[in-house]
C-alpha cells in the first residue's frame, strides 16, 4: 500500500528538542522530493521544509531556519525532521508529504500528491 | 515572500449551488497554483494543479482558472461531500505559501 506514516510527536517544554519521522512505503522513495507541512490547532496549512531526492538540497520557512533540520534515509525509506529549541508557536500537527514534479522540480510545476495522517507536537510548559 | 490572499474566509451555501473561491497572489506567479480540499481530521487532498489541471479521480464539477496574480476554484453544483475547507498554494518560489483557507459550510 502506498502510504506515509508519521511518528515522534508529543508534549515537550519550550527549548526542548523532538525528532519526527515519516515511514514511506509502496513507492520508490528516492524518486521523490519530500516535505513537511504543519497545521496549528484550528489554523491553516504552513509549509515547513523540502528536501530533494538525494538529500543535498534543503529549504525551510524562515521561522524554523537554524532550529529545524530535514533529512532522509533512502535505504530506510524514511524522512525526518529534527526540531530543536522548540517554541510554543511550533505547536501543530506535522504532516509528511510527497512531492510530485510534473516536469522538473524547479519549474513551479509540482504538488503534494500523498500525505500522511500527521503527528501532533505540543510545546508547552 | 509571496502572499496568497484567499477569499472569502468562510462561505455558506446549499447543495446544488455554484460557488467560487478566489486567491490573489502578491506578485505574478504565472500559473503555479494548486488547490487542496481538507475535511475535519483528515489530511489535505489535491484537487487542481497548475491552476487548472483537474487531478485524476476528482469530480468534474471542480474547476480551476486564472494566471498571473488572480486564481479561482469553482464548484459548479455543490454536493454534500464538498463541505470542507479549501486552500490555494503557490509553488512558484520558496517559501511555499498557502492561502488562509475558505471554510465551506452548509446553509
Amino acid at each position: 500500500e502506498v502510504q506515509l506514516v508519521e511518528s515522534g510527536g508529543g508534549l515537550v517544554q519550550p527549548g526542548e528538542s523532538l525528532r519526527l519521522s515519516c515511514a514511506a512505503s509502496g513507492f520508490i522513495f528516492n524518486n521523490h522530493w519530500m516535505s513537511w507541512v504543519r497545521q496549528a490547532p484550528g489554523k491553516g496549512l504552513e509549509w515547513v521544509a523540502n528536501i530533494n531526492q538525494q538529500g543535498s538540497e534543503k529549504y525551510y520557512v524562515d521561522p524554523v531556519k537554524g532550529r529545524f533540520t530535514i533529512s532522509r534515509d533512502n535505504a530506510e525509506t524514511s524522512l525526518h525532521l529534527q526540531m530543536n529549541s522548540l517554541r510554543a508557536e511550533d505547536t501543530a500537527l506535522y504532516y509528511c508529504a510527497r512531492i510530485f514534479c510534473t516536469r522538473n522540480c524547479y519549474s513551479g510545476d509540482w504538488y503534494f500528491d500523498l500525505w500522511g495522517r500527521g503527528t501532533l507536537v505540543v510545546v508547552s510548559s | 515572500d509571496i502572499h496568497m490572499t484567499q477569499s472569502p474566509s468562510s462561505l455558506s451555501a446549499s447543495v446544488g449551488d455554484r460557488v467560487t473561491i478566489t486567491c490573489r497572489a502578491s506578485q505574478n506567479i504565472i500559473n503555479s497554483v494548486n488547490w487542496y480540499q481538507q475535511k475535519p481530521g483528515k489530511a489535505p487532498k489535491l484537487l487542481i494543479s497548475l491552476a487548472s489541471s483537474l487531478q485524476s479521480g476528482v469530480p468534474s464539477r471542480f474547476s480551476g482558472a486564472g494566471s498571473g496574480t488572480d486564481f479561482t476554484l469553482t464548484i459548479s453544483s455543490l454536493q454534500p461531500e464538498d463541505f470542507a475547507t479549501y486552500y490555494c498554494q503557490q509553488i512558484y518560489s520558496i517559501p511555499i505559501t498557502f492561502g488562509q483557507g475558505t471554510r465551506l459550510e452548509i446553509k
